[in-house]
């Protein structure tokens, strides 16, 4: 079945510091793949997404491209803040008739201190 | 407009009690998920809704659990006779299929966080 694997965590790096968490993903067919972010007390949101091949989702300085030949989607920002202290979910999307469910990796928590 | 929103937030149940969590999607959105988040897990898939029409409940750990979603807006996931393996944060998500892709991005409400003791 499918499945998402992320590196585990926590991490912890200074502001300003250049952040990699990466992400694999095993699925037949053409998933969408997205990073979910979850700050503190809050529900997840969507940082960005990408749904075919060689494309790249980007928002707020974060960046992942689809690399299909190595079936990954790792997220990178060249300059972390403080504020973007928070756990990173890794999911991806397959079509299963008219369902679109998500398969999340088990997330990784970043801290970023001043 | 608003966005999903899920009702109580915090629920702590007796062991052996019956639960009744809700959610409210975002206005027009024709798919409804419900997803179970363990602690320091990422959240896994329970069932899905297209409408009124409950299309998969696959991800249902137990008989013990059961969605509905009557009128195709409001959803409830109901668990019955609670045990302590239940207790999780248990999301509502909402989406709205895409015209020209059929991809769709899934809208998260904040969770009902459960307690069973």
């Amino acid at each position: 079945g499918d499945s998402v694997t992320q590196m585990e965590g926590p991490v912890t790096l200074s502001e300003e510091a250049f952040l990699t968490i990466n992400c694999t993903y095993t699925a037949t067919g053409y998933p969408s793949l997205f990073w979910y972010v979850q700050y503190p007390g809050e529900g997840l949101q969507l940082l960005l997404k990408a749904t075919k091949a060689d494309d790249k989702g980007s928002n707020k300085g974060f960046e992942a491209t689809y690399r299909k030949e190595t079936t990954s989607f790792h997220l990178e920002k060249g300059s972390v803040q403080v504020s973007d202290s928070a756990v990173y979910f890794c999911a991806l999307s397959r079509q299963s008739g008219s369902n679109y469910k998500l398969t999340f990796g088990k997330g990784t928590l970043l801290t970023v201190n001043p | 407009g608003a966005g999903v929103s899920q009702s109580p937030r915090y629920k702590v149940a007796k062991r052996g009690q019956d639960v009744a969590l809700r959610c409210d999607p975002i206005s027009g959105h024709v798919s409804l998920f419900w997803y179970q988040q363990a602690l320091g897990q990422g959240p896994e898939f329970l069932t899905y809704f297209q409408n009124e029409a409950q299309l998969d409940k696959s991800g249902l750990p137990s008989d013990r659990f059961f969605a509905e979603r009557p009128e195709g807006s409001v959803s409830t996931l109901k668990i019955q006779r609670t045990q302590q393996e239940d207790s999780a944060v248990y999301l509502c998500a909402s989406s709205s299929p895409s015209l020209t892709s059929g991809r769709e991005t899934q809208y998260f409400g904040p969770g009902t966080r459960l307690l069973v003791l």
